[in-house]
């Protein structure tokens, strides 16, 4: 199993600040993707990235693939509290099916 | 319509008792996964399946059987439940191939043995 380790695993921030969540592997991975949980809900695909120092911008939420395909980041300017959530990166290898997740960053946007 | 549904949303049972959870998609995906998401929020793969032939089996206790009737549903058995299999198991669902495919999540169902 290729590990993904992601930091910080909690984040509590005010309206308007900006935060990164970082998400690390000493694996190489042929895709990464960024998921958000809500609460009693099941995961959602926000982006997927694929190539070494891919940069994609979703709004307010930027992400990085770093260029050796072991790393990623996500960016999001402003928060608000909609963002608040359960952000999970997950790598797929390149034998295919399996996702290997991380263990998540749980957001919280305060007014 | 939902995409992925799962039965029960919610299931609490005795230790020891035998218990299915349901999953179907009705986005003509090929590829079905089961996976189970612990207290501290880790989701971790258990199976998957692909045109209903098994393709990952993790280290899965074999008190687990999962079983696919056909593409649109793959459920989930459990046998002799233990105090370690509480937790949220999620289905999803994917278009097979290719490194940006997209997995859609069911809503999950918690699971609480007591």
């Amino acid at each position: 199993t290729q590990l993904l380790e992601q930091s910080p695993q909690f984040l509590s921030i005010q309206e308007g600040e900006n935060l990164t969540v970082y998400c690390n592997s000493s694996s190489v991975f042929s895709s990464l993707q960024w998921y958000r949980q809500e609460p009693g809900e099941g995961p959602v695909l926000l982006v997927t990235v694929v190539t070494g120092g891919e940069v994609k911008k979703l709004k307010r939420l930027t992400f990085q693939f770093g260029d050796a395909r072991k790393d990623s980041s996500l960016h999001i300017t402003a928060a608000q509290p909609g963002d608040t959530g359960l952000y999970l990166c997950a790598g797929r290898s390149n034998s295919g099916y399996a996702l290997n997740f991380g263990k998540g960053t749980s957001l919280l946007v305060t007014p | 319509d939902t995409a992925v549904s799962q039965t029960p949303k919610y299931l609490v049972t005795q230790m020891g008792n035998d218990k299915s959870i349901k999953c179907e998609q009705n986005l003509g995906h090929d590829t079905m996964y089961w996976y189970k998401q612990d207290s501290k929020k880790f989701l971790k793969i258990m199976f998957s399946y692909n045109n209903k032939e098994l393709i990952i089996n993790e280290t899965v206790p074999n008190r687990f059987s999962p079983k696919s009737p056909d593409k649109a549903h793959l459920n989930l058995h459990i046998n002799s439940l233990e105090l370690g299999d509480s937790a949220v198991y999620f289905c999803a669902s994917s278009q097979a191939g290719g490194p940006g495919e997209t997995q859609y999540f069911g809503p999950g169902t918690r699971l609480l043995v007591l």
